[in-house]
């Protein structure tokens, strides 16, 4: 079964520094991976989707890295803003979709 | 309206009551879900709909109901529910699944809490 772990549980920094956030997986034969935000009390918001074969994707200052034969995928935001915290979730597919517990992020302005 | 729906987005029940949550999507996808979240814990998925068929039940228990009419409404009926089912659900919708799945769209979530 796979688990997908994600750590630290929860993160704060200063605006403007760089967040790093990171998801690791057991089994590495995924066809797929995606990085959702979630604000309080609501939904989830795809951000990226990475697919096997696919070493990074970006969009505007988000990066993500995936690094199959390791099982593992980090997520950058480049020079954070208060706007952007939110709780982070990574959820892997092999064939079916596994969810992370989620990083909460504060961005402290 | 954009992307997924669903009402209500707060409700309060007692043990006894028989109530429904409601998903609408307006993306054309063909697949629909049914999350459940409780605070601390990963997403659980409970039920997949693909093209207005189930096609998974994560053993759930039967005082949860789903019913898909089409493949643009699902819905998720709830009775004699328990105080451990207080929890956001979730609604999600896909173009494809399994091996192919692409983006996941949700909902912004039904709180229900059960007294």
């Amino acid at each position: 079964k796979q688990e997908v772990t994600q750590i630290p549980a929860a993160l704060s920094v200063p605006e403007g520094e760089n967040l790093v956030l990171n998801c690791s997986f057991t089994d590495s034969a995924i066809y797929n991976l995606q990085w959702f935000r979630q604000d309080p009390g609501k939904g989830l918001t795809s951000l990226l989707l990475i697919q096997s074969s696919q070493r990074e994707q970006t969009s505007g200052r988000l990066n993500a890295s995936l690094d199959k034969s390791s099982g593992r995928s980090t997520l950058y935001i480049a020079a954070s803003q208060p706007g952007d915290s939110a709780t982070y979730l990574c959820a892997v597919n092999d064939y079916k979709l596994s969810f992370g517990a989620g990083t909460t992020v504060t961005v402290r302005a | 309206e954009t992307g997924v729906t669903q009402t209500p987005r707060h409700l309060v029940m007692g043990m006894t009551n028989k109530k429904s949550l409601k998903c609408e999507q307006h993306l054309g996808h063909n697949a629909m879900y049914w999350y459940k979240q409780s605070a601390k814990k990963p997403l659980e998925l409970m039920f997949v709909y693909n093209f207005k068929e189930q096609t998974e039940n994560n053993s759930v228990p039967s005082r949860f109901s789903p019913e898909c009419p089409n493949s643009s409404h699902l819905f998720l009926h709830l009775h004699t529910l328990q105080p451990e089912d207080s929890a956001l659900y979730l609604c999600a919708s896909s173009q494809t699944r399994g091996a192919s799945l692409g983006e996941l769209f949700f909902g912004e979530g039904s709180r229900l809490t059960v007294l």
